[in-house]
């Protein structure tokens, strides 16, 4: 089955500076890739996705690039405000809806 | 996007016993999954609810551990049997809209004492 590995596991930036997360996944059949944000007891919502057709994709300042050959793709805050902070989960998926989800990345904001 | 809702919010049990969290939409969706969030973890898929027939179980996950129902498009229930505390969790359900967006219902915080 599909595999996603996703890093770092904590991110400390500060507000204004970038942050890149990054996911490998091990199905090349593979074809869609969302971004999950999920705010402390909260539930984990949908904030970008991409699929393998496509090498990148912008909404406002975030952005998801992919990479099919190196089956790797990767999500980019720009100008990081403290609201920003949360922890984010890419996922991998080839049929169906049905998701495997990378471990998360703890995204932390400071003012 | 469709609204989507779980009861019971949150819930404190007793081992051994058994609870059922039920999940409702607002609009017919065809894919409806069960997932399970163990605290400070990430996301596991439990089981796809297939509407009139028996829900498709990932790996590590059995029927008689978490019956699923799914009378309808629009609702879903995930029993939890047998309870230990090893199950305190949250479980999410989540809905699939056309064609490959998923979207997550507020969870349910399980504790079992």
């Amino acid at each position: 089955g599909e595999n996603v590995e996703q890093h770092p596991s904590t991110l400390s930036v500060q507000e204004g500076d970038s942050a890149v997360i990054k996911c490998t996944y091990s199905d090349s059949a593979s074809n869609y890739f969302p971004w999950y944000k999920q705010e402390l007891g909260k539930r984990p919502q949908l904030i970008i996705d991409i699929r393998s057709n496509v090498g990148e994709k912008k909404d406002q300042r975030i952005a998801v690039t992919l990479n099919k050959t190196a089956k790797h793709f990767s999500l980019h805050i720009t100008e990081t405000q403290p609201e920003d902070s949360a922890v984010y989960f890419c996922a991998a998926s080839n049929a169906g809806n049905m998701l495997t989800f990378g471990g998360g990345t703890r995204l932390m904001v400071k003012p | 996007s469709a609204v989507i809702s779980q009861k019971p919010s949150r819930d404190i049990c007793q081992r051994g016993t058994s609870l059922t969290i039920q999940c409702q939409v607002d609009s017919q969706v065809t894919m409806m999954f069960w997932y399970r969030q163990q605290p400070g973890q990430s996301l596991t898929l439990i089981a796809t609810a297939n509407q009139g027939s028996e829900a498709t179980y990932e790996s590590g996950f059995v029927i008689d551990k978490f019956p699923i129902s799914r009378p309808n498009l629009t609702f879903s229930t995930l029993t939890v049997s047998n309870m230990s505390p090893e199950d305190s969790s949250i479980y999410l359900c989540s809905v699939g809209a056309d064609p490959y967006e998923q979207y997550f219902g507020p969870g349910t915080r399980l504790t079992v004492t």
